[in-house]
């Protein structure tokens, strides 16, 4: 089973809101990951954590803070976006950090 | 420089026959992955096959194949008898061992399948 979840699947959310994301798998992996990805572009790594611990964050403006609670749950926390940070927002898990990510279905976040 | 290259943006196949999706890297690395994913109008990253540097035979996957050819630093992907499913946008990327290990993709080929 290589099954990873994200709730919501869409999520509509203004400038001033605060919203979270949510990605879920229980294959035991240690790495997980969030990803950006821009209409026709490819997927950008935003986050990876290890061991539940943050291992990489890639210059990602603080607007986004991810949270890793516990081995099989990832979030990531958003308030005060901007239109720009429409997007789906992707997420991966692998069993290393070196080895193959498998994807959830996704979260599509609209910002007005 | 771009470490993963698809030179092709978009791909038109009928069904049934064979397509090949090119896909050239730059590494100097001596140890990495290649990975190739399957990304429908839904979302969804799709894994579909990997092939690791110092793998000697071509992977294999069902109907998907890699071409490795190492020398020319090309990964293409194979799709043997495409099903109208196929139509998707097709990512081909790299880990490489060095650095932070994470993948980077290339820009990917939109395969349209035709009845």
């Amino acid at each position: 089973d290589t099954e990873v979840t994200q709730t919501p699947k869409h999520l509509v959310m203004g400038m001033t809101n605060k919203k979270s994301l949510k990605c879920e798998q229980h294959m035991g992996h240690r790495a997980m990951y969030w990803y950006k990805q821009k209409a026709k572009k490819p997927p950008e790594l935003m986050f990876v954590y290890s061991y539940e611990k943050l291992s990489i964050n890639e210059s990602v403006p603080s607007r986004f803070s991810p949270e890793c609670p516990n081995s099989s749950l990832l979030n990531l926390h958003l308030h005060a976006l901007q239109p720009e940070d429409s997007a789906l927002y992707l997420c991966a898990s692998s069993h290393q950090h070196q080895e193959t990510q498998y994807f959830g279905p996704g979260t599509r976040l609209l910002v007005l | 420089a771009q470490k993963i290259t698809q030179t092709q943006p978009g791909m038109f196949v009928q069904e049934k026959e064979a397509v090949t999706l090119d896909c050239t890297y730059d590494t100097s690395d001596q140890s990495y992955g290649l990975f190739w994913y399957k990304q429908p109008s839904s979302g969804e990253m799709i894994f579909l096959i990997y092939q690791g540097s110092y793998d000697e035979q071509n992977a294999t996957e069902g109907r998907y194949s890699l071409n490795f050819q190492k020398a020319r630093k090309s990964a293409n992907l194979v799709i043997s008898a495409s099903q109208l499913g196929d139509s998707a946008m097709y990512f081909c990327a790299m880990r490489e061992v060095s650095g932070y290990s994470t993948l980077t993709f290339g820009k990917g080929t939109m395969l349209l399948v035709s009845p």
